[in-house]
C-alpha cells in the first residue's frame, strides 16, 4: 500500500516556465515532508522540506506547498532550467527521534526541461 | 567536508550467497540509514543505526542486518540472497536533531543472478 503517491511518472516543461510536481499521502501521522532530486548514477539530493505546521516554504526558485486537509503537497520550480531535469522524489516522515531518517518515499517523477 | 561514500559501486552475486555493503557517513553525522531502491520505485527504508544500535527498522526480513562502527561507518549485510534483492542500496547519514535532512551516497547496485 503506497502511503506516498506521485501519480504522474513524468513531466515535460519549457525552459523558463513553471514546473509543478504533485504528491499525495494517505498517512495522517506524517508531519514532515521533503523533496529530493536524483540525477542518474547519483544518490538523491535534498532539495526542500516543509513541516506540517506550515503551508508554504520557499527557497530560491523552489517552493513547496502543503495542503493538510487534502493530504497533498506540490513542488513549484520557477523558472525551470535544463539543469533541473532529474527524478524528483516526494518523501514523508512521522516524527520522533531521528525520524527524518525514516522516510517514506514516493515512486518519483521524471522532470524534463526543454531548452 | 566529505560526503557519504559507499562501496562497492556495483556487485553481482548468486542466489543464496551473502553480501556486505559498506558506507562511510558524512563528517559529523551520527546516524546512518539504509534504503533499498528497486527499479522504478522510490527508496524503501531498511533500518537506521544510532550510537551503534539499531534505531528503527522497515519491513525487511531478519536476513537483512547491519552494523554501525564507532567512527559512524556502517555495513549492510544480506544473507541468503534472493533474486528480488537486486536493487540499488542507498546509505544516508544525518544528525539526530531537529529537521536534519538525509545526505545520501551514490549507492551500490546489487544484481542477484
Amino acid at each position: 500500500d503506497q502511503q506516498v503517491k506521485q501519480n504522474s511518472p513524468s513531466l515535460s516543461v519549457q525552459e523558463g516556465r513553471i514546473s509543478i510536481l504533485n504528491c499525495d499521502y494517505t498517512n495522517s501521522m506524517f508531519d514532515y515532508f521533503l523533496w529530493y532530486k536524483k540525477y542518474p548514477a547519483e544518490g538523491p539530493t535534498f532539495l526542500i522540506s516543509i513541516s506540517s505546521i506550515k503551508d508554504k516554504n520557499e527557497d530560491g526558485r523552489f517552493t513547496v506547498f502543503l495542503n493538510k486537509s487534502a493530504k497533498h503537497l506540490s513542488l513549484h520550480i520557477v523558472p525551470s532550467q535544463p539543469g533541473d531535469s532529474a527524478v524528483y522524489f516526494c518523501a514523508a516522515s512521522d516524527g520522533g527521534s531521528g525520524a527524518n531518517s525514516k522516510l517514506t518515499f514516493g515512486k518519483g517523477i521524471t522532470l524534463s526541461v526543454r531548452p | 567536508e566529505t560526503g557519504v561514500t559507499q562501496s562497492p559501486t556495483h556487485l553481482i552475486k548468486t542466489r543464496g550467497q551473502q553480501v556486505t555493503l559498506r558506507c562511510s557517513s558524512q563528517s559529523g553525522h551520527n546516524t546512518v540509514s539504509w534504503y533499498q531502491q528497486a527499479l522504478g520505485q522510490g527508496p524503501q527504508f531498511i533500518f537506521q543505526y544510532y550510537r551503534e544500535e539499531e534505531n528503527g527498522r522497515g519491513n525487511f526480513p531478519p536476513r537483512f542486518s547491519g552494523l554501525q562502527f564507532p567512527n559512524y561507518s556502517s555495513e549492510l549485510n544480506v544473507n541468503a540472497l534472493e533474486l528480488d534483492d537486486s536493487a540499488l542500496y542507498l546509505c544516508a547519514s544525518s544528525l539526530v536533531q531537529g529537521s536534519s535532512p538525509l545526505h545520501f551516497g551514490n549507492g551500490t547496485r546489487l544484481t542477484v543472478t
